[in-house]
């Protein structure tokens, strides 16, 4: 495997299910995030982790539990979603924490989450 | 209020055609710049970035961008459209030292034959 990766690529879960996404990168990077992307909606940061520490949480609701147990993995527990939070879910990269210095972010294919 | 916008939400344009997709930003300095393209089911795919220097990057699949300060844009170019080209397009910015990267509502290009 190459590049960032993330499983399941699909997944259909009811309201009260719990469920992991999960995300691997094999760039030996030491950053990674999570992004929500909703329909017409920009592309939301939700999590950001560097060298295994959370370093930013932009407001994300409590029923998602980010994990980072290590530089290349990266996981989002999901427990009691709502609807509204049927989505696509992409994981990135990078070598350096974005903004600290001439770096870009590496996107896996996303998880397509459908919360029934 | 750091923003991105693309002020075209859909695009349609001949093959063969030329083609420019619009970005502005809002913010006092001058952030990193990026141009992401995303096909149906896929993730997104850098294009290309500026950092400094050079304001005309060059990027894979032919694709330019054109960074201008005074208008606070970043406009992605490319002077012939192939039919493979049709997917959405992000313009992202990073604002140094912030750990955020600020998306575009994204462009939909479509190609006609």
């Amino acid at each position: 495997e190459t590049g960032v990766t993330q499983t399941p690529r699909h997944l259909v879960m009811g309201m009260t299910n719990k469920k992991s996404l999960k995300c691997e990168q094999h760039l030996g990077h030491n950053a990674m995030y999570w992004y929500k992307q909703s329909a017409k909606k920009p592309l939301e940061l939700m999590f950001v982790y560097n060298f295994k520490e959370q370093t930013e949480n932009n407001s994300v609701p409590s029923r998602f539990s980010p994990e980072c147990p290590n530089s290349s993995h990266l996981f989002l527990h999901l427990h009691t979603l709502q609807p509204e939070d049927s989505a696509l879910y992409l994981c990135a990269s990078s070598q350096e924490l974005i903004g600290q210095g001439y770096d870009e972010q590496y996107f896996g294919p996303g998880t397509r989450l459908t919360v029934t | 209020a750091q923003s991105v916008t693309q002020p075209d939400i859909h695009i349609t344009v001949s093959e063969g055609a030329s083609l420019e997709l619009r970005c502005n930003y809002s913010y006092g300095a001058t952030p990193y710049l990026f141009w992401y393209v995303q096909s149906p089911g896929q993730g997104l795919q850098l294009l290309l970035k500026y950092f400094s220097g050079d304001t005309l990057v060059q990027g894979i699949k032919g694709f330019e961008a054109e960074f201008k300060r005074s208008q606070s844009s970043f406009n992605l170019r490319k002077p012939s459209v192939h039919w493979s080209d049709a997917a959405e397009y992000f313009c992202a910015v990073v604002f140094y030292n912030n750990n955020d990267m600020r998306f575009g509502a994204g462009t939909r290009l479509t190609v006609k034959p």
